[in-house]
């Protein structure tokens, strides 16, 4: 069957960086792609990863190594509206995402 | 409009009854979802739908029927709503550079 592993909750200080781990195991890749998800919103997209490596994008960046089938989310100077669930998706060999179930950061001043 | 609305936003809904959920997007994206949120558990793909006059089961379609009569609508129906069916539902297209998915602020209903 295919799966995404996230942590459940972390929690994190304001001004610090967090690292938000995702392993997976799917019927193929075609992409791997991190949600942010305030609570009582839409998901709204943060970043694609499809080659091995970092891809960064102001404070947040996010690694992908495919044999390894893992992935993480960088979030560097962390504020207090970055408290949000962060939620991992793989693209398949159909094309269809994958959804993990989410990690809910708590940022504390 | 700008990118994906849906209606109602929440609803109330007695077991048996039959309810619409509306999708509308202004993109023009040819590619459209139709998820489930529960807690606990990732979003879980109900029907897509890869271009107007085509549509396809997700992981859980049962209960549910969508319709894709033009490229910006896609409502979905629960024939006869039961309270398992009692969660937050939201569409999405997909386009763009990486043809990530958007979304809709969601519907939050309720079955009782």
């Amino acid at each position: 069957g295919q799966n995404i592993d996230q942590p459940t909750e972390m929690t994190a200080t304001e001004g610090a960086i967090v690292q938000i781990n995702c392993t997976y195991q799917t019927s193929g890749f075609n992409g791997l792609f991190w949600y942010q998800q305030h609570a009582g919103e839409a998901p709204t997209f943060l970043s694609y990863n499809v080659l091995d490596g970092l891809e960064e994008k102001g404070r947040f960046s996010s690694f992908l190594s495919r044999s390894k089938g893992y992935s993480y989310l960088l979030l560097k100077e962390l504020q207090m509206k970055d408290s949000a669930s962060y939620l991992c998706a793989v693209r398949d060999q159909d094309y269809q995402l994958i959804w993990g179930a989410g990690t809910k950061l708590i940022i504390k001043p | 409009i700008a990118g994906i609305t849906q209606a109602p936003t929440s609803q109330i809904l007695a077991a048996g009854r039959r309810m619409t959920l509306r999708c509308t997007q202004d993109m023009r994206h040819n590619a459209m979802y139709w998820y489930r949120q529960d807690l606990g558990l990732g979003l879980r793909l109900i029907h897509y739908s890869n271009t107007a006059g085509t549509t396809g089961k997700g992981e859980v379609p049962d209960g549910y029927s969508v319709s894709r009569a033009n490229t910006d609508d896609f409502p979905l129906t629960l024939a006869s709503a039961v309270p398992s069916q009692t969660s937050v539902y939201f569409c999405a297209s997909s386009g763009g550079p990486y043809n990530e998915q958007f979304f809709g602020p969601g519907t939050r209903l309720t079955v009782l």
